[in-house]
């Protein structure tokens, strides 16, 4: 199976600040990877799909990288609506996905 | 405008079966996909099991042996049920449509939260 590490469990940070997430895959998945949004109370958003691509609507703050196996969810200025919980997903062995084990996000 | 809505009985009694119905609006269960993802209070995302467009299945293989997710393309609903149901099956279930271009989920519905207990 494959595993996704994601890191850090939690941050926080101050508005304007830069964020990075970052999910490592236990394996090559291509760019096989989505992150999303989750706000308390409500069902994931989708940000980001094949790694880099911005989905409909999402501000273009977000962006996504990969290198090699690892994979990057950047934040360029953070606004007061960015808190949550921020999860990505492969979607290499679909339908076996499997998701990272979130980070939550918060403003310092 | 693509949406999903999950319904269910909110609780359900340990060892008993739980029925839920995704419907969705939008699109047609014919054309694609719909998953079933469970989230346990504070904690994360777990892949229960996906029905196939064409009505096929596949089921997470730690589920496999208590999961059944079934369709009724005229009504655009599906159904999960789930027996033999424990305290650790507490968890909000969403229903998700995917996109099988990099395969992801595009489109979430809102969650239902079912809780097991007596």
């Amino acid at each position: 199976d494959i595993q996704m590490t994601q890191s850090p469990a939690s941050l926080s940070a101050s508005l304007e600040e830069i964020v990075t997430i970052t999910c490592q895959a236990s394996q090559d998945i291509g760019n096989w990877l989505a992150w999303y949004q989750q706000k308390p109370g409500e069902s994931p958003q989708l940000l980001i799909s094949g790694a880099t691509s911005l989905a409909d609507g999402v501000p273009s703050r977000f962006s996504g990288s990969r290198s090699g196996t690892q994979f990057s969810l950047k934040i360029s200025r953070l606004q007061v609506e960015d808190p949550g919980i921020y999860y990505c997903l492969q979607g290499y062995s679909a339908p076996l996905f499997t998701f990272g084990s979130g980070t939550k996000l918060e403003i310092k | 405008q693509v949406q999903l809505k999950e319904s269910g009985p909110g609780l359900v009694q340990p060892s008993q079966t739980l029925s839920l119905t995704c419907t969705v609006a939008g699109f047609s269960l014919t054309s694609y996909n719909v998953h079933w993802v469970r989230q346990p209070p504070g904690k994360g995302l777990e892949w229960m099991g996906v029905i196939w467009n064409t009505g096929g299945t596949r089921y997470n293989s730690a589920l496999k042996s208590r999961l059944s997710i079934t369709k009724d393309t005229s009504k655009s609903q599906v159904f999960l049920k789930m027996n033999s149901l424990q305290t650790e099956d507490t968890a909000t279930y969403y229903c998700a449509r995917d996109n099988d271009n990099y395969w992801h989920f595009d489109f979430w519905g809102p969650g239902t939260m079912v809780t097991v207990s007596s």
